[in-house]
């Protein structure tokens, strides 16, 4: 089973749904991320968490809302979803001083 | 201008050639560098972490300039296991981690 666990894996919507995707990791660490990739782009930082009662902003932080339920718990909600936030989305873990970031599988988003 | 510029390929090479790939980054401030390998649909894994001094992690060797700000890879004696697309990280803390878009790597028999 893998470390970090994102459901769902692949979700297609329509435009002005709610849309959560959740992050479950048994790592032990402190620190989750919730990034998107874009072809062309690179990976993008949306918000991040370094503790339950930690939330802070990213680089593309509007249109998105992320709840840290636990230390093993983030998710990442879309409150109206818009065509232009499809995209793949990852959640990663690390450790407080360390680089590595470790990431789950990925949600593939298609907002139609 | 994006933070992190990579070249984004794709680059085709038999197998059993050398291939280098560089990365510039315009943040001054940058601390640690990274190599990200990921697979097609899949996520990203780290490669290897790039040190001042150069480092080499057996068919692997990464560079950093930090003068002219950029940080290399070079593989040598490429795998078909290597077809994969590489990802270049800049981090000045842990909420400004800038990834490079990628550049995708073809080894063919």
């Amino acid at each position: 089973d893998a470390d970090v666990t994102q459901t769902p894996r692949n979700r297609i919507t329509k435009t002005g749904k709610r849309i959560m995707l959740e992050c479950s990791q048994t790592k032990g660490h402190d620190r989750m991320y919730w990034y998107r990739q874009d072809p062309g782009l690179g990976l993008r930082l949306i918000y991040y968490s370094f503790d339950v009662k930690d939330i802070n902003k990213g680089e593309i932080s509007d249109g998105y809302s992320v709840s840290r339920q636990a230390q093993a718990k983030f998710s990442l909600s879309l409150e109206s979803a818009i065509p232009n936030q499809t995209a793949l989305y990852f959640c990663a873990t690390s450790v407080a001083g360390a680089g590595e970031l470790f990431f789950g599988e990925g949600s593939r988003l298609t907002v139609l | 201008r994006k933070e992190v510029e990579q070249d984004p390929g794709p680059f085709n090479v038999p197998e059993g050639a050398t291939v280098a790939f560089n990365c510039t980054y315009s943040n001054s401030a940058s601390q640690s560098f990274f190599w990200y390998r990921q697979d097609c649909r899949k996520e990203p894994k780290l490669l290897m972490s790039v040190y001042s001094s150069g480092n080499e992690d057996g068919r692997f060797t990464a560079q950093l300039n930090r003068a002219s700000q950029y940080i290399s890879l070079l593989i040598r004696d490429s795998k078909l296991s290597d077809s994969a697309t590489y990802l270049c990280v800049a981090f000045t803390t842990y909420n400004d981690m800038r990834f490079g878009a990628g550049t995708r790597l073809t080894v063919k028999p």
